[in-house]
């Protein structure tokens, strides 16, 4: 079965750190790009970070830019998201997603979406 | 970074009711737009990919539609299942970005 188990989720202080993990099973981890959604209570989806399948390349929203730090353990099939200087505004759920890769488009690549999601790890920062 | 706004933000209605949200983005995305559900307390469904093309296991009462900057996820015939809230998402550049959602409520 196709699976995804996001960890480390917890209570923080604000500028405290928290590192979260996500365990990818039954598929070729080493072949696909992944990403960090996250979601505040009541709130709509954010788009956190990204890795590329080979971890060369790294992708991160602007309000986390330069705070969390996105990477991945290709033999432990895990993705990290290094979360410091943290604020009250990144209280959220926190997804991980495997970003397939589907039909050929018009312009010679392919169309790619979000295709497995984790169930998610609450992070809470309050003092 | 590319916006994306999404309307209505809710939207009542019916089983068996036709409903269309819309997403419009800032800048011309290609087709590079897609629509994922959500249930309370539950991750993100894939729905709708390349702006069109549905996701194995989705049915066809799902359709997308749009390029450039104006897309729209049309339910034909909604069933009880699918009271929700909906996201488009483009991920045509990093950082890629959601809209705002549409909650989908029974009249």
């Amino acid at each position: 079965e196709v699976q995804l188990l996001e960890s480390g989720g917890g209570l923080v202080q604000p500028g405290g750190s928290l590192t979260l993990s996500c365990v990818a099973s039954g598929f070729s981890f080493n072949n696909y790009a992944m990403s960090w959604v996250r979601q505040a209570p009541g709130k709509g989806l954010e788009w956190v970070s990204a890795i590329s399948a080979g971890a060369d390349n790294t992708f991160y929203a602007d309000y986390v830019e330069g705070r969390f730090t996105i990477s991945r353990d290709i033999p432990k099939n895990t993705v990290y998201l290094q979360m410091n200087s943290l604020r009250a505004e990144d209280t959220a759920m926190y997804y991980c997603a495997k970003r397939e890769k589907g039909d050929r488009d018009s312009w010679g690549g392919y169309y790619y979406a979000f295709d497995i999601w984790g169930r998610g790890t609450m992070v809470t920062v309050s003092s | 970074a590319i916006q994306m706004t999404q309307s209505p933000s809710s939207l009542s209605a019916s089983v068996g009711d036709r409903v269309t949200i819309t997403c419009r983005a800032s800048r011309g995305i290609r087709n590079d737009l897609g629509w994922y559900q959500q249930k309370p307390g539950k991750a993100p469904k894939l729905l709708i990919y390349g702006s069109f093309t549905l996701q194995a296991g989705v049915p066809s009462r799902f359709s997308g539609s749009g390029t450039g900057t104006d897309f729209t996820l049309t339910i034909s015939s909604l069933q009880p299942e699918d009271f929700a809230t909906y996201y488009c998402l483009q991920d045509y550049n990093y950082p890629y970005t959601f809209g705002q959602g549409t909650k989908l409520e029974i009249k």
